[in-house]
């Protein structure tokens, strides 16, 4: 069966700092994997999406980049974090069925 | 661009009453996701529907497609407060690209 890890859990950065979020499933080859972002008590916002390796299709033009160095991982980047990159990060893989990972809790200070 | 627009955006509601919930768009769908996050996790696939006029059930929830693939609606019988979290419904389009809307907020009462 399907596994999406994510890593770390929750995190706390100051603004202005670096970031990498990882994501890595198993139990499946070649999936389309996404990246959205949910802010607190909203819907969910697809940031990024991967149909392979080095294959990236950006959603919303913003301070953060992904990529996909293997099939199953999938990272999501950041140089200098904003304020306003404060969310809830789901990782997600699939197609019209989206089968999600446990999520990272970000929180820039 | 089509927007997905659900309602109401909060509900409060005491164990054992029914309640329905929306999803509805501007356009055709070509096919509809429901999906139900509890807090802190990621959400959780409940049902897909395809067909206009299509009506799908999972125990106590029905799920309903309107016959011109624009709108649909969730309906919980006699809930529970394990039925409480967010509802959220999806749409794919452009083969891969997702679009959810914001979601509805359940928040059943014991």
């Amino acid at each position: 069966s399907q596994t999406i890890h994510q890593w770390p859990a929750t995190l706390v950065q100051p603004v202005g700092s670096p970031l990498s979020l990882e994501c890595t499933v198993e139990g499946t080859s070649n999936p389309n994997l996404y990246w959205y972002r949910q802010a607190a008590g909203r819907g969910l916002q697809l940031l990024f999406y991967s149909v392979g390796i080095g294959q990236i299709s950006s959603e919303v033009p913003q301070n953060l980049s992904a990529s996909r160095p293997q099939d199953r991982q999938f990272i999501l980047s950041s140089k200098k974090l904003l304020l306003s990159d404060s969310g809830f990060y789901l990782c997600a893989l699939g197609g019209k069925e989206q089968f999600f990972g446990p999520g990272t809790r970000l929180t820039v200070l | 661009t089509q927007l997905l627009e659900q309602s109401p955006q909060f509900l409060s509601i005491q164990e054992g009453e029914n309640l329905t919930v929306y999803c509805n768009s501007s356009s055709v769908f070509s096919s509809l996701q429901w999906y139900r996050q509890e807090p802190g996790e990621g959400p959780v696939l409940l049902v897909t529907v395809v067909t206009g006029g299509e009506v799908k059930k999972l125990k106590r929830l029905t799920f309903q497609f309107g016959d011109a693939r624009k709108d649909s609606s969730l309906h919980i019988t006699a809930a529970q407060p394990g039925d409480t979290g967010l509802y959220l419904c999806a749409e794919a389009y452009n083969n891969n690209d997702m679009r959810f809307g914001a979601g509805t907020r359940l928040t059943v009462k014991p």
